[in-house]
């Protein structure tokens, strides 16, 4: 099975801060590495998938990165909506499909 | 608009069984795969099961596995998880979501979700 581990799990920012989010797999996952936005008592949305490409509508200040085991989430200006928990997810071995456990961005 | 309705969660005895339903509307059913994905209180993201767009093809995590069966009906653009000797791991919110493409790699539209609570 293909873990998925995400670092940190839990960050404080600011408004207006750069943020970026790391997402490891076990195993190569070429570029199957998708992430999604949770606010609470909210279904997950879709932000990103294979590894860089936005799902529409998605504001341009997110942007992802990577490949093989090692992957980047990255808000480039953070703004007050931005405030959630974030989630990569894998699907190199598909249709067997894992999550990371999370990174819950906090104001600080 | 996309819309997946959930129903069918409620409070249930640990052995105990509960159907949850996903209703779809919105879009061509019968073209996509489709998904549970479950939280635990306080918990990260689960996925559950997937189930090919005629059926034909289901799979699950492995601590389901021999307990949840997917199932949809695709002339009732719907699709079901029945849920069998559950536990109390098992509480959780499961969600419905949708996959595009031949292959399902990512989740593309939720359900709100509904509540399953193992408890005696």
């Amino acid at each position: 099975d293909i873990q998925m581990t995400q670092s940190p799990s839990s960050l404080s920012a600011s408004v207006g801060d750069r943020v970026t989010i790391t997402c490891r797999a076990s195993q190569s996952i070429s570029s199957y590495l998708n992430w999604y936005q949770q606010t609470p008592g909210k279904a997950p949305k879709l932000l990103i998938y294979a590894v860089s490409t936005l799902e529409s509508g998605v504001p341009s200040r997110f942007s992802g990165s990577g490949s093989g085991t090692d992957f980047t989430l990255t808000i480039s200006s953070l703004q007050p909506e931005d405030f959630a928990t974030y989630y990569c997810q894998q699907s190199y071995s598909t249709p067997l499909l894992t999550f990371g456990g999370g990174t819950k961005v906090e104001m600080k | 608009e996309v819309q997946l309705v959930e129903s069918g969660g409620g409070l249930v005895k640990p052995g105990g069984s509960v159907r949850l339903s996903c209703e779809a509307s919105g879009f061509t059913f019968s073209s996509f795969w489709m998904n549970w994905v479950r939280q635990a209180p306080g918990r990260g993201l689960e996925w559950v099961a997937n189930i090919k767009q005629d059926g034909n093809e289901k799979y699950y995590v492995d601590s389901v596995e021999g307990r949840f069966t997917i199932s949809r009906d695709n002339a009732k653009t719907s699709m079901y998880l029945q849920m069998n000797s559950l536990r109390a791991e098992d509480t959780a919110v499961y969600y419905c979501a949708r996959s595009r493409g031949s292959l399902p790699h990512n989740f593309d539209s939720w359900g709100q979700g509904t509540l399953v609570t193992v408890s005696s």
